[in-house]
């Protein structure tokens, strides 16, 4: 069974500077799909980003990159250019790509908090 | 992204009854809906998977005959807790996949039992 760590149940930073946020993964399958989520007061998921394994190039959405490790099954978040609205939790989640268990497995959650 | 709705999003109900939750796909046809829970200040854990006209598959220690999920169409999927208890307060958040495996969630459904 596939799961989902993400070391550090905390972290914080500071207005306009840049943070990352740890995941690692195991799983046996090759091809697989990686999600960060960040779920905010409101509860809503959201998705931040997403990759696709089978890809090498690291996927960007603005100011929200990852660093994507597949031998070292790690999956980090960086954040730059860190706004007050960054803060909520995140979830690193993994699912399968192909059409059995396409459920995501969560990880545990990091609270980022951004100060002032 | 595509809609997907849950309601109620939050209900209140003596222990011993039963509350229906419902998901909705908005915008879209789901082939198939996942059922998540949420404790407080924990990750979301997947309960069930339902696909539209059969059985749903339940996560190993769900019980299967306490939360009775029905995936009557491609848009609906309901949730029911039966006879609630207190333990089974949490959030409950169920999530919409299209055919070309796009998933997307509810908002969350707030249950507390008194």
């Amino acid at each position: 069974a596939q799961t989902v760590t993400q070391s550090q149940p905390e972290m914080s930073v500071q207005e306009a500077e840049t943070v990352t946020l740890s995941c690692t993964y195991d799983t046996s399958e090759s091809d697989y799909y990686l999600f960060w989520y960040k779920q905010p007061p409101s509860r809503q998921m959201i998705l931040v980003i997403r990759q696709e394994a089978y890809k090498q190039q690291n996927a960007t959405e603005n100011r929200f990159s990852v660093n994507f490790q597949k031998a070292a099954k790690s999956f980090s978040l960086k954040i730059s250019d860190s706004q007050l609205g960054d803060a909520a939790m995140y979830f690193c989640a993994y699912r399968r790509m192909d059409n059995y268990g396409q459920n995501f497995v969560f990880g545990p959650g990091t609270r980022l908090s951004v100060l002032p | 992204g595509a809609v997907v709705s849950q309601h109620p999003s939050w209900v209140i109900c003596k222990s011993g009854t039963s509350v229906k939750i419902e998901c909705r796909s908005l915008d879209f046809q789901a082939t198939t809906m996942f059922w998540y829970r949420q404790f407080p200040k924990q990750s979301l854990m997947l309960m069930a998977t339902s696909n539209e006209g059969s059985k749903a598959t339940y996560e190993q220690g769900v019980e299967k005959d306490k939360f009775l999920i029905n995936h009557a169409s491609l848009t609906l999927s309901t949730l029911t807790v039966t006879s609630a208890h207190p333990e089974d307060s949490s959030f409950y958040i169920c999530s919409a996949s299209r055919p070309n495996n796009e998933q997307f969630f509810g908002p969350g459904t707030r249950l507390t039992v008194l």
